[in-house]
């Protein structure tokens, strides 16, 4: 009973490294999600899927790209870590319906040096 | 004006007592709004959805008011576990993509 899936749990990466993180769902949702959350601060979106081969930009998508080839996958890429980058990483899915509740992987704290 | 606002807390509740949490949202067409539950360092987790004719599940029951736009959380006979921040979720978006709007969080301490 898997649900949402995210590796690595906690990564540090050197300013200018480039990284993927990783996130993979069982559920067969079609709508996917990732956020970031700061100390003390709600979790703003990055880019969000409706679907394989579909993706949005969220609320902060500079310097974050996504891809989704699969229902099942929706990888997060910094391709150029900034210090401004450090976070914790939520990935989320649900179903395709405006009324569904997200559902939420255990995140990835990733700190830039 | 924050898009959806909390009270941050923290609330400090001795064991057993009633707490109630308050929240405001800024739009209007707003659709679904849900309660989460986030512990320290941990993913948010459902702890439920609020339905327009308010509902409850054990110890916890939710309140939505459109007209004032707000939404409340009470939580009857605190026990020490629900200490954790209590995130006021809402769909304020008509278009796809069922994208939520976070509250900041409202902390509670249920202490002995």
């Amino acid at each position: 009973n898997a649900g949402v899936t995210q590796t690595p749990k906690f990564r540090i990466l050197k300013i200018g490294q480039s990284m993927t993180l990783q996130c993979a769902q069982d559920m067969n949702h079609n709508y996917m999600y990732w956020y970031r959350q700061d100390p003390g601060m709600g979790l703003k979106l990055i880019y969000y899927s409706v679907g394989a081969g579909i993706t949005d930009k969220g609320e902060v998508p500079n310097g974050y790209n996504v891809s989704r080839s699969t229902t099942e996958d929706f990888p997060l890429r910094l391709e150029l870590a900034a210090p401004s980058q450090t976070s914790v990483y939520f990935c989320a899915s649900s179903y395709s319906d405006n009324n569904q509740p997200q559902h939420f992987g255990d995140g990835t704290r990733l700190s830039i040096l | 004006r924050k898009e959806v606002e909390q009270d941050p807390g923290p609330f400090n509740v001795p064991e057993g007592a009633t707490v109630a949490f308050n929240c405001t949202y800024s739009n209007s067409a707003s659709q679904s709004f849900f309660w989460y539950r986030q512990d320290c360092r941990k993913e948010p987790k459902l702890l439920m959805s609020v339905y327009s004719s308010g509902n409850e599940d054990g110890r916890f029951t939710a309140q939505l008011n459109r007209a004032s736009q707000y939404i409340s959380l009470l939580i009857r006979d605190s026990k020490l576990s629900d200490s954790a921040t209590y995130l006021c979720v809402v769909n304020m978006d008509k278009g796809g993509g069922n994208k939520l709007t976070f509250g900041t969080g409202t902390q509670l301490k249920v202490e002995l």
